[in-house]
């Protein structure tokens, strides 16, 4: 089946650095992919979506200056957060869809578990 | 899309059938029902999806109402493993859009 890999699993970063993940399909190629943000206790909040060699859409609410996606090949997108602060530690995952049209379901990746300190 | 209700949390014995429901009463003629769950910690995991018929495959049945407008997950025989947080999605095209989904604990 379809494999989405995200790395890293978990980072610990200062105040202020940037920190950078990446999802990537391992086994199919993905014209789009997602990446959600999930505070504790709560759902998964849909952030943006890339699209490959186009600029991302960002769900309102979202900072596109502080959330970099870049999404150049069919196989990679990365979630750059720069100057990160406390508040954007959170569970980041992103998926990816083989596309194909109407039934076709996403696969997601294992997570990124962001501390900011 | 449209928007799903599910309640908040669910028991069942391990070994039982789990019956997970979900309501879509606005859902429309081609949107797709999506069922994931997520394990602690993890991300989420594809489980089934259905448009009219009913579906089955190796992790869970999904029974969609007639009228389209309900449907329901169903684990026959649930482990502790599966004690999860289980969402039911509409969608036609793009994104997925997470409700609160229910939270399944499997007890022995």
């Amino acid at each position: 089946g379809a494999v989405v890999s995200q790395h890293p699993s978990w980072v610990i970063c200062k105040s202020g650095t940037s920190v950078k993940i990446e999802c990537r399909s391992l086994d199919f190629q993905a014209t789009t992919m997602f990446w959600y943000r999930q505070f504790p206790k709560q759902s998964l909040m849909l952030m943006a979506t890339s699209n490959e060699g186009s600029k991302a859409t960002y769900e309102q609410g979202v900072e596109k200056d502080k959330f970099l996606i870049n999404h150049a090949s069919l196989t990679l997108s990365t979630l750059t957060v720069t100057s990160a602060h406390p508040e954007d530690s959170s569970f980041y995952i992103c998926s990816a869809s083989q596309g194909g049209g109407m039934g076709y379901g996403y696969t997601f990746g294992s997570g990124t578990r962001l501390t900011v300190v | 899309d449209a928007k799903t209700t599910q309640p908040p949390s669910m028991d069942c014995a391990e070994g039982r059938a789990a019956n997970l429901p979900c309501n879509h009463s606005t859902i429309s003629g081609n949107e797709y029902v999506y069922w994931y769950r997520q394990i602690h910690s993890q991300g989420p995991q594809y489980i089934i999806h259905g448009l009219k018929n009913n579906e089955t495959n190796e992790m869970a049945s999904l029974i969609i109402t007639e009228d389209r407008k309900s449907s329901t997950l169903i684990l026959p025989h649930a482990t502790l493993r599966d004690t999860a947080v289980y969402y039911c999605i509409v969608r036609v095209v793009g994104e997925l859009i997470f409700g609160q989904g229910t939270e399944l604990s499997v007890k022995p």
